[in-house]
């Protein structure tokens, strides 16, 4: 079952506005990471945060953590019509070793 | 750098039939999972392999298996396929074992089977 519920579904905006996705879990995890999959691709790493971390952020992309709800968000600032794409969170715990779980996904829109 | 090549990019076979999806890693990343995509199910793990070793593996039936060669390249099998089998196999490399380093996804493996 996947461990991550992602929120909202679906997430349709303007070019410039900014786009917020958040990722629940249910257990204790050594790090969380957030990954986007462009249509019948791969999916490529955005940013990895660790447990005992708060905030993160690279480029345009900020990520927070917060253990004690059990939940991360990532924000998209300034977003592009290249932004459009599937956004996943994706926990590891101490014994899961590669075994990422995945949440369902937010499908983002990005509309020029 | 190159990155995680997945071969064939498509594949059509038929129920009853086996097949062989194969990854190259990144060149000095060790550890190779693999990864099942569907609308239904999501992404599910299959499987990991660190130097040759079947590290993790993920709760799919027998059918499924894998192996990691020398120069860390890994094959998956599936045998006996099924309608269900259908999905977007993504073969991920990092630079360390387990869950601390980023994973590289390939572009993936689409399997039809009918």
């Amino acid at each position: 079952s996947q461990q991550g519920e992602e929120d909202p579904q679906a997430l349709s905006i303007q070019e410039g506005e900014n786009a917020t996705m958040n990722c629940s879990y249910k257990t204790s995890i050594n790090n969380l990471q957030w990954y986007r999959q462009n249509s019948g691709r791969g999916l490529v790493h955005l940013i990895l945060i660790r447990s005992n971390e708060r905030e993160k952020h690279s480029g345009r992309l900020r990520v927070t953590l917060d253990t004690s709800k059990k939940s991360s968000s990532l924000l998209i600032t300034a977003s592009r019509a290249a932004d459009t794409a599937s956004y996943f969170c994706a926990t590891a715990t101490e014994t899961s070793g590669s075994r990422l779980t995945f949440g369902e996904g937010t499908q983002l829109t990005v509309n020029p | 750098k190159a990155g995680v090549t997945q071969t064939p990019r498509y594949l059509i076979k038929t129920r009853g039939q086996q097949v062989t999806l194969s990854c190259s890693p990144i060149s000095g990343h060790r550890s190779v999972s693999w990864y099942q995509q569907t609308p239904g199910q999501g992404l599910q793990f299959l499987f990991e392999y660190f130097s040759e070793t079947q590290r993790n593996k993920g709760n799919f039936p027998g059918r499924f298996s894998g192996r990691q060669f020398s120069n860390s390249r890994s094959e998956m099998n599936v045998s006996t396929l099924e309608l269900g089998d259908s999905a977007l196999y993504l073969c991920a490399s990092s630079l360390g074992q387990g869950g601390t380093s980023p994973l590289h996804f390939g572009n993936g493996t689409r399997l039809t089977v009918t």
